[in-house]
């Protein structure tokens, strides 16, 4: 089955500076890749996603890129801000009718003012 | 006007009871799951529905019973509770693109 690694687990970044979360992924059959951000006590919040026929995509101060080849893919935070500090999780997932989305361990994102 | 919701939010009872966590989700959804995330905060899938039709069971104990009365319900009945069943238990919900969340049972087995 599916196993999504996330790396760092903590992170720690001075506001105004990038953060880079990078996630690699096992089944190669996966093609639907999201970004979930959870802050204290609250589920977690889709924020982007990215399939498997695109290399890149933004939104903002965020973007996800992904290199089908290598298995890989990232999320860029820029200008960081302190309300940016939570968890983020990236996960992976085959987009069928049933998809079961297997999520990486999390990245603890704080940001410091 | 929360599109996924859960009760209780927080939930604290002896091993050995039996509890119910209730979801429900205004978005029209077909498809709705039951996650756990453990005091480590790593998420795992313990079931989903898909209208009404059970399509996936992990690896769970029997103690836990999923219950869809309809497309916009979701519960989850806990036989037997045991000490390390405490963990925040997310309910979700999806149509054709990522999740959305409710914001979650936290259980506490004493």
């Amino acid at each position: 089955g599916e196993n999504v690694e996330q790396h760092p687990s903590t992170l720690s970044v001075q506001e105004g500076d990038s953060a880079v979360i990078k996630c690699t992924y096992s089944d190669s059959a996966s093609n639907y890749f999201p970004w979930y951000k959870q802050e204290l006590g609250k589920g977690p919040q889709l924020i982007i996603d990215i399939r498997s026929n695109v290399g890149e995509k933004k939104d903002q101060r965020i973007a996800v890129t992904l290199n089908k080849t290598a298995k890989h893919f990232s999320l860029h935070i820029t200008e960081t801000q302190p309300e940016d500090s939570a968890v983020y999780f990236c996960a992976a997932t085959k987009k069928t009718s049933y998809d079961k989305v297997i999520f990486g361990p999390g990245t603890s994102l704080s940001v410091i003012p | 006007d929360t599109a996924v919701s859960q009760t209780p939010k927080y939930l604290v009872t002896q091993m050995g009871n039996d509890k119910s966590i209730k979801c429900e989700q205004n978005l029209g959804h077909d498809t709705m799951y039951w996650y756990k995330q453990d005091s480590k905060k790593f998420l795992k899938i313990m079931f989903s529905y898909n209208n009404k039709e059970l399509i996936i069971n992990e690896t769970v104990p029997n103690r836990f019973s999923p219950k869809s009365p309809d497309k916009a319900h979701l519960n989850l009945h806990i036989n037997s509770l045991e000490l390390g069943d405490s963990a925040v238990y997310f309910c979700a919900s999806s149509q054709g693109r990522g999740y959305t969340f409710g914001s979650g049972t936290r259980l506490t087995v004493v």
